[in-house]
């Protein structure tokens, strides 16, 4: 059981470039997120998927795509990277929207665009 | 205002003290209260979770909500140095689909 993994773990972009992260769980959770996480700006959320095959747009969406493929994997796309993207991106998996349960994270990718 | 404030620090507590950290929320319907912990370079980890007023003990740790003030904070007693990390706030929302995060206090604990 790995729980919630992530690819790649670093990732050094041009400014204009392209990638997808990966994001898939393993305990047949429901809802899946994406966050960003900024020195001193805590976690915001990019978009999440509540159930495979919706998804919905969280705080900052903005230069940012998603594509729920299955209920395993939720993957997040820079179609034109900034600088302004440069930050670490965690994956969070729960079982559903209920008022006791907790988000399993992943260990993150650092993305730096220069 | 912001969904879910908490104070950046870092606060600093000698070993083997009380370490307070609060949070406080905008949306008066918000009915649970998430603490997660995040040692440096590493992703959070669930503390505990509160929804109901009053106190919630599990070991050292005890989470306080207060809804008619809208806040929550986490008392960490008997402070040791491996509980340096930092300390986020999540509230969930829209049924429980979507979180916010507090920004997250920085705990420094002297040996």
């Amino acid at each position: 059981n790995a729980g919630v993994t992530q690819t790649p773990k670093f990732q050094v972009l041009k400014t204009g470039q392209s990638m997808t992260l990966q994001c898939a769980q393993d305990m047949n959770h429901n809802s899946m997120y994406w966050y960003r996480q900024d020195p001193g700006m805590g976690l915001r959320l990019i978009y999440y998927s509540a159930s495979e095959g919706t998804t919905d747009k969280g705080e900052v969406p903005n230069g940012y795509n998603v594509s729920r493929l299955n209920k395993r994997e939720f993957s997040l796309r820079l179609e034109s990277a900034a600088p302004s993207q440069t930050s670490v991106y965690f994956c969070a998996s729960m079982v559903a929207g209920s008022s006791n349960e907790e988000q399993y994270f992943g260990p993150g990718t650092r993305l730096t665009v220069t | 205002q912001k969904e879910v404030e908490q104070n950046s620090g870092p606060l600093s507590v000698p070993e083997g003290a009380i370490a307070s950290l609060n949070c406080t929320y905008s949306d008066r319907g918000s009915q649970s209260f998430f603490w997660y912990r995040q040692y440096s370079g590493k992703s959070p980890e669930l503390i505990m979770f509160i929804y109901s007023n009053g106190d919630k003990e599990d070991g050292r740790f005890t989470a306080q909500l207060n809804k008619a003030s809208q806040y929550v904070s986490l008392l960490i007693r008997d402070s040791q140095p491996s509980d340096s990390a930092t300390y986020l706030c999540a509230v969930p929302i829209y049924n429980f689909n979507k979180f916010y995060f507090g920004s997250g206090t920085k705990l420094n604990v002297k040996p």
